[in-house]
């Protein structure tokens, strides 16, 4: 079955750095991967999508990158922020977008920024 | 900005009963959702519904499962008889045509004692 890894549980960085988050996949071949935000007792929140012909993809802070001979996207977060602090989320569509967003999500990074 | 609302966003049940959690999706949007996560676990996908009719499910939306849109807003999961290990929060999701982003509502926390 599709299996999807973030490599780290915890993220703790300094306030203007940038943060890097790792998400790994097996057993499929995804036509695209999105990153979601989510505080706690919230719901996700969509951040952005990178389809699998898009090495890069950015939206202002905000950079991904999706290797699929790696199986593997990155997610940085320039100029990180204490309002960045939340936990990101690596998810894969299931129905290679034939059933709308069908997503299998990782368990996600949870990021601390610190002033 | 148009958002997906859920209904309760608290829900305390006997094990054994029946419960129904209700979602308003994003108005044009085609394509609804229902996701859960557990305390401190992953969010797992349960189904996606589409033209009326369940395009995909998982392995954990099994017969104690249902969705249903019984009129044109609203969206709702239907648990027939609950147990304990279906304590979780419950997440609806609502998409528009094509590939792009899922958008959630704020999560039923529902609690089986």
């Amino acid at each position: 079955s599709q299996k999807i890894e973030q490599n780290s549980e915890a993220l703790n960085i300094q306030e203007g750095k940038t943060a890097t988050l790792t998400c790994n996949y097996t057993n499929y071949s995804p036509a695209y991967l999105q990153w979601y935000r989510q505080d706690p007792g919230r719901g996700p929140v969509f951040l952005l999508l990178i389809r699998e012909n898009e090495k890069e993809k950015r939206k202002e802070r905000l950079k991904v990158t999706f290797d699929t001979t790696l199986k593997q996207s990155l997610f940085h977060i320039t100029a990180s922020q204490p309002a960045d602090s939340a936990t990101y989320l690596c998810a894969l569509d299931v129905g290679r977008g034939q059933a709308g967003t069908a997503l299998i999500f990782g368990k996600g990074t949870t990021l601390s920024v610190s002033s | 900005e148009p958002e997906v609302t859920q209904t309760p966003s608290h829900q305390v049940t006997q094990m054994g009963q029946e419960v129904i959690l209700r979602c308003v999706p994003i108005s044009n949007h085609l394509y609804f959702y229902w996701y859960r996560q557990i305390l401190g676990q992953k969010v797992e996908f349960l189904v996606s519904f589409y033209n009326n009719e369940i395009s995909e499910k998982s392995e954990i939306f099994d017969d104690q499962f249902s969705v249903e849109r019984p009129d044109g807003s609203n969206f709702t999961l239907k648990i027939r008889s609950t147990k304990l290990e279906d304590s979780a929060m419950y997440f609806c999701a609502s998409s528009g045509q094509g590939i792009t982003e899922a958008f959630f509502g704020q999560g039923t926390r529902l609690t089986v004692v």
